[in-house]
């Protein structure tokens, strides 16, 4: 069946680091795939999303590019904050009724 | 707009008691999901909804989880009894129903419950 696989957190980095939280599918036909963010307490929001192979989603200076050659969507963002601290899920969409594969989860803690 | 709205966001009950979460989905979606999160197993589906159907309730953990959709509007989550381990954030969510699958799932902010 549809996986996703993440790497393990957490993620420690200073502010204004660079980020990339992997992230690698295994799925059949062509998926879309997706980031959220959970900030503590909430509930999960999108962050990004890629619908086809090729395709680069990006919001609030994170980017992720769909590579159905290594079937991975990489999250990246070039100088991250303080205020990006929490969890990232990685998850593929791939049936008519919209039910998500979610990975596990990579906590990012950023320190002034 | 309004997002997905669940009551209570917080609920303290005691073993054996009957729990029962709510849920309203965004106006127009067709599809309900039911998730719960804990630190040891993360983030499980435990049931989804389309167009008020249950089409798989696989990842209900046992017959003590129930789960209802009287009305494109409203969903419940129910255990009775509860025990100490379904202490966990039960998180509801929705999307715009059947079709492609590049339609995101927008979620509540969760009911944390704890049982004692």
């Amino acid at each position: 069946g549809d996986s996703v696989t993440q790497m393990e957190g957490p993620v420690t980095l200073s502010e204004e680091a660079f980020l990339t939280i992997n992230c690698t599918y295994t799925a059949t036909g062509y998926p879309s795939l997706f980031w959220y963010v959970q900030y503590p307490g909430e509930g999960l929001q999108l962050l990004l999303k890629a619908t086809k192979a090729d395709d680069k989603g990006s919001n609030k200076g994170f980017e992720a590019t769909y590579r159905k050659e290594t079937t991975s969507f990489h999250l990246e963002k070039g100088s991250v904050q303080v205020s990006d601290s929490a969890v990232y899920f990685c998850a593929l969409g791939n049936t008519g009724f919209q039910k998500l594969v979610f990975g596990t989860g990579t906590r990012l803690l950023v320190s002034p | 707009d309004a997002g997905v709205i669940q009551s209570p966001r917080h609920e303290v009950t005691e073993m054996g008691q009957e729990v029962t979460l709510r849920c309203k989905p965004i106006s127009g979606h067709n599809s309900l999901f039911w998730y719960r999160q804990t630190m040891m197993r993360g983030l499980e589906l435990l049931i989804y909804f389309n167009n008020n159907v249950p089409i798989d309730d696989s990842g209900m953990p046992e017959d003590r989880f129930s789960a209802k959709m009287p009305n494109a509007s409203f969903s419940t989550l129910k255990i009775q009894p509860s025990e100490p381990r379904d202490s966990a954030v039960y998180f509801c969510a929705s999307s715009p129903g059947q079709g492609p699958s590049n339609q995101p799932q927008h979620f509540g902010d969760g009911t944390r419950l704890s049982i004692l």
